[in-house]
């Protein structure tokens, strides 16, 4: 079965820095989507970005980017020029075959002003 | 993306009641919605997945007389939660994927469910 493990339960930025959100996977599919949800205090899940595995680029949304490496099986969230409204749980999913997905346990990003 | 609407965002229900969350897809047709329930601070937990004019496919360890989906129609599905106890308080979101082949899913904004 996929697993999808988010190592930092907490984060830390100031605002207008820069932050990384790991996430890394664990699949034997070879076609596959891996998406970043953002979920605010009001509790609305968000999708933030999405990156096909087949792609080598790297997704971009703004001041949202990926670094995904493939072959390491790592999927990390770039927020650049963090803002207050950046506050929020963020989840790492992953989609394969079936069409469930499959979260991390989340990371809790704080901005600071 | 998707328009998803839930209803109630909230409930407070006795312990022995039954309580019905509607999840409906308000701008295509949804032939297959999910039910998800998450605890504060923690993970969305898939419950099962809705299909429409068919059963609903539960997920391991979760009762399904006891969280009885209705995916009735190409845009509504229903979750309900019968004989309600105090463990059942928890926060429900549904979602539906995206049919532009982009495998995105689009959440509700949950319905918080108290059973005193």
């Amino acid at each position: 079965a996929q697993t999808v493990t988010q190592s930092q339960p907490e984060m830390s930025v100031q605002e207008a820095e820069t932050v990384t959100l790991s996430c890394t996977y664990d699949t034997s599919e070879s076609d596959y989507y891996l998406f970043w949800y953002k979920q605010p205090p009001s509790r609305q899940m968000i999708l933030v970005i999405r990156q096909e595995a087949y792609k080598q680029q790297n997704a971009t949304e703004n001041r949202f980017s990926v670094n995904f490496q493939k072959a390491a099986k790592s999927f990390s969230l770039k927020i650049s020029d963090s803002q207050l409204g950046d506050a929020a749980m963020y989840f790492c999913a992953y989609r394969g075959y079936g069409n469930k997905l499959v979260f991390g346990a989340g990371t809790i990003l704080r901005v600071k002003s | 993306g998707a328009v998803v609407s839930q209803h109630p965002s909230w409930v407070i229900c006795k312990s022995g009641t039954s309580v019905k969350i509607e999840c409906r897809s308000l701008d295509f047709q949804a032939t297959t919605m999910f039910w998800y329930r998450q605890f504060p601070k923690q993970s969305l937990m898939l419950m099962a997945t809705s299909n429409e004019g068919s059963k609903a496919t539960y997920e391991q360890g979760v009762e399904k007389d006891k969280f009885l989906i209705n995916h009735a129609s190409l845009t509504l599905s229903t979750l309900t939660v019968t004989s309600a106890h105090p463990e059942d308080s928890s926060f429900y979101i549904c979602s539906v994927e995206s049919r532009e082949g982009r495998h995105e899913q689009y959440f509700g904004p949950g319905t918080r469910l108290t059973v005193t």
